[in-house]
């Protein structure tokens, strides 16, 4: 079945560390997206892509980098500059920024401090 | 700028109630409206969508009208079960903007059997 895979689901960071959150889509979409969702707000966009090799920021890009390499894969690292990181992070992809065509979301990725 | 302003939650009802979920919207151009829904510890999921005025998008019993004059897309559904509990967006795109979807702050709907 075609989908988005986010891992892994659990992650725990500690002080002054960068993790990666892996997204990958099967889908065939040319954008991709990443949000953060903290407890009883909505969405926020912290990245996307709408193609390979090329990224722009979204609201809240501080602390976060990402890379398109692959038209399948958005990984998203949280660096130690990013202060507050605990949050629920959602990947998603559409066909196309242009389009008004749905964003598919994966599951999430709850990521904690230690 | 673009934003979505929705019903604060949570709502809590019980089984075969009727539901409302308030969501109006500013955008600067001609937006397209979306109902996502949440389940506890996934990603969000659509359940409907109207890309232009008077449009109705339903899905699963699920209702929402676009009423460009009132700004609004409002969620309605006749007879509310316990598997409806989760958490609801409404988000609007707008392809005159940043390219992106604007979010509401989401709704937490809680169905008691």
């Amino acid at each position: 079945d075609g989908g988005i895979t986010q891992s892994p689901k659990y992650l725990f960071r500690k002080e002054g560390q960068n993790v990666t959150l892996s997204c990958e889509q099967n889908l065939n979409h040319d954008a991709m997206y990443w949000y953060r969702q903290d407890p009883g707000q909505g969405l926020r966009l912290i990245y996307y892509s709408q193609i390979v090799n090329d990224f722009q920021k979204g609201d809240i890009a501080e602390g976060y980098s990402v890379s398109r390499e692959k038209k399948e894969s958005f990984p998203l690292t949280v660096t130690s500059a990013q202060k507050n990181p605990t949050a629920f992070y959602l990947c998603a992809s559409s066909i196309s920024t242009e389009s008004n065509q749905p964003q598919h979301f994966g599951d999430g990725t709850r990521l904690s401090i230690l | 700028g673009d934003s979505v302003t929705q019903m604060e939650g949570p709502v809590t009802l019980s089984e075969e109630a009727f539901l409302t979920i308030n969501c109006t919207y500013t955008a600067t151009g001609y937006p397209s409206l979306f109902w996502y829904v949440q389940y506890p510890g996934e990603g969000l999921q659509l359940l409907l969508k109207a890309t232009k005025a008077d449009d109705k998008g339903s899905n699963k019993g699920f209702e929402a009208t676009y009423r460009k004059e009132t700004t609004s897309f409002h969620l309605e559904k006749g007879s509310v079960q316990v598997s409806d509990s989760a958490v609801y967006f409404c988000a609007l795109f707008d392809s005159g903007s940043a390219r992106q979807l604007t979010f509401g702050s989401g709704t937490q709907l809680t169905v008691l059997p």
